[in-house]
């Protein structure tokens, strides 16, 4: 079973939203974190956040702040990401991951969606 | 704000040499919580260490990490062609967590 699946590709317009989907297998979200990175085209792996959701604590790197929020609906075991005022700079492939114990990060990742952003 | 310095940027091998890679931290890592990731184009990243020394399910243990403190290393005891990817470190014992900038493994 797939740890976690992701919603699809998006192609929105700058100064638009976006929001991203990350489905965990199970539908539980347990005491996992979810973490959310980025990876432009090209370049490396960009730490954007995470939630606990058992815990209802977010915490965003400062980069985003203000303009991303995660949410975690424990009754469906989904969490989502969402990205406000995109640039294109924010065409990106959006990870999520989730942890396996308090020990680890990013244990088992998502597929990526690919955000593209256009005018 | 803990910031990951990867080096070399590149590592030119051949298959059955051994690599090691460097992640530096600025400052000490807390509970030595440092990740390493293998990603291959057109894939997600896979968890190959995590707690710098711990193997991920699955890993063949040609892979090992060491380290403590600010210094952390990846070792890839001798090289699969399956091996030659991007690698990268993470440090998630203190907010916010971090990833270095990669290192490059390539075939010489």
């Amino acid at each position: 079973q797939v740890p976690l699946v992701q919603s699809g590709a998006e192609v929105k317009k700058p100064g638009s939203s976006v929001r991203v989907s990350c489905k965990t297998s199970g539908g539980t979200f347990r005491s996992y974190t979810i973490s959310w990175v980025r990876q432009a085209p090209g370049q490396g792996l960009e730490w954007m956040g995470r939630i606990i959701p058992i815990l209802d604590e977010t915490d965003y790197a400062q980069k985003f702040q203000g303009r991303v929020t995660f949410i975690a609906d424990k009754a469906t075991g989904i969490a989502y990401m969402e990205l406000n005022s995109l640039t294109s700079e924010d065409t990106a492939l959006y990870y999520c991951a989730r942890s396996l114990s308090t020990q680890t990060s990013c244990y088992f990742w998502g597929q990526g969606t690919l955000v593209t952003v256009s005018s | 704000e803990i910031v990951l310095t990867q080096s070399p940027g590149t590592l030119s091998l051949s298959p059955g040499d051994r690599a090691t890679l460097s992640c530096r931290a600025s400052q000490s890592v807390i509970n030595n919580f440092v990740g390493w990731y293998q990603q291959k184009p057109g894939q997600a990243p896979r968890l190959l260490i995590y707690g710098a020394s711990t193997r991920a399910t699955g890993i063949p243990d040609r892979f090992s990490g060491s380290g403590s403190g600010t210094d952390f290393t990846l070792t890839i005891s001798r090289l699969e062609p399956e091996d030659f990817a991007v690698y990268y470190c993470d440090q998630y014992g203190s907010s916010p967590w971090a990833f270095g900038q990669g290192t490059k493994v390539e075939i010489k």
